[in-house]
């Protein structure tokens, strides 16, 4: 069954550092989404990327966030200068057209200190 | 303000129970997404529907678009159902609304 793959699956940094999420979405989809989860709290949408460029983003994805797609098939998430309120877990979603079914990474649990 | 909301939050059944979440939403939509999320954090699809009714093993999603109403089933609970279900629906950018999630254990 295809997947979609994240890495690291866990990352723990300083507070400022900067990091980069990657997930590989599945060969054909075309929509590819940045979600997160604070622990105890609800997914919260950051970001929806479509035909190399972002479609829509959240009030959560400000200037410290950026996205892009390197290589035609890694799709990244970097938070330039990490913050503890960054702390949380990342979820990767991709799917292949709209109204879909969506297909969601294992996860990356960052940790910022 | 709250697009989806789910209840219960929380759910705690024997082993062999039917179960039942339940999630209301407020926007409008042309489908509904119930996720499964294991204690790990992962997220798995289970179904997405539009109309009707979706049947997989002992999972059972409805939904009706009027009322803005769906819920997800479980006929003879086992503890490995126990998890996180989540409703969730896509708005007309594509991207979801998440409900807060339903904690089900399901005891031995």
């Amino acid at each position: 069954e295809p997947e979609v793959t994240q890495t690291p699956s866990h990352q723990v940094t300083q507070m400022g550092q900067e990091v980069i999420l990657r997930c590989v979405p599945i060969s054909n989809h075309l929509y590819f989404y940045w979600y997160r989860q604070i622990l105890g709290q609800k997914v919260e949408f950051l970001v929806s990327f479509y035909n190399n460029e972002i479609s829509e983003k959240s009030e959560i994805f400000d200037d410290q966030f950026s996205v892009e797609r390197p290589d035609g098939s890694n799709f990244t998430l970097k938070i330039r200068s990490t913050k503890l309120e960054d702390s949380a877990m990342y979820f990767c979603a991709t799917m292949q057209g709209r109204q879909t079914e969506a297909f969601f990474g294992q996860g990356t649990r960052l940790t910022v200190v | 303000k709250n697009e989806v909301e789910q209840s219960p939050q929380n759910l705690t059944a024997q082993e062999g129970e039917f179960i039942t979440i339940n999630c209301s939403y407020s926007v409008g939509i042309s489908a509904l997404h119930w996720l499964q999320q294991h204690p790990g954090g992962g997220i798995v699809s289970l179904f997405m529907l539009s109309s009707g009714k979706k049947k997989h093993g002992r999972l059972i999603a409805t939904i009706n678009i009027q009322e803005k109403h769906s819920s997800l089933h479980i006929t003879a609970s086992h503890p490995r159902d126990s998890a996180v279900y989540i409703c969730a629906v896509p708005n007309t950018g594509n991207q979801f609304y998440f409900g807060t999630g339903t904690s089900l254990t399901v005891i031995p």
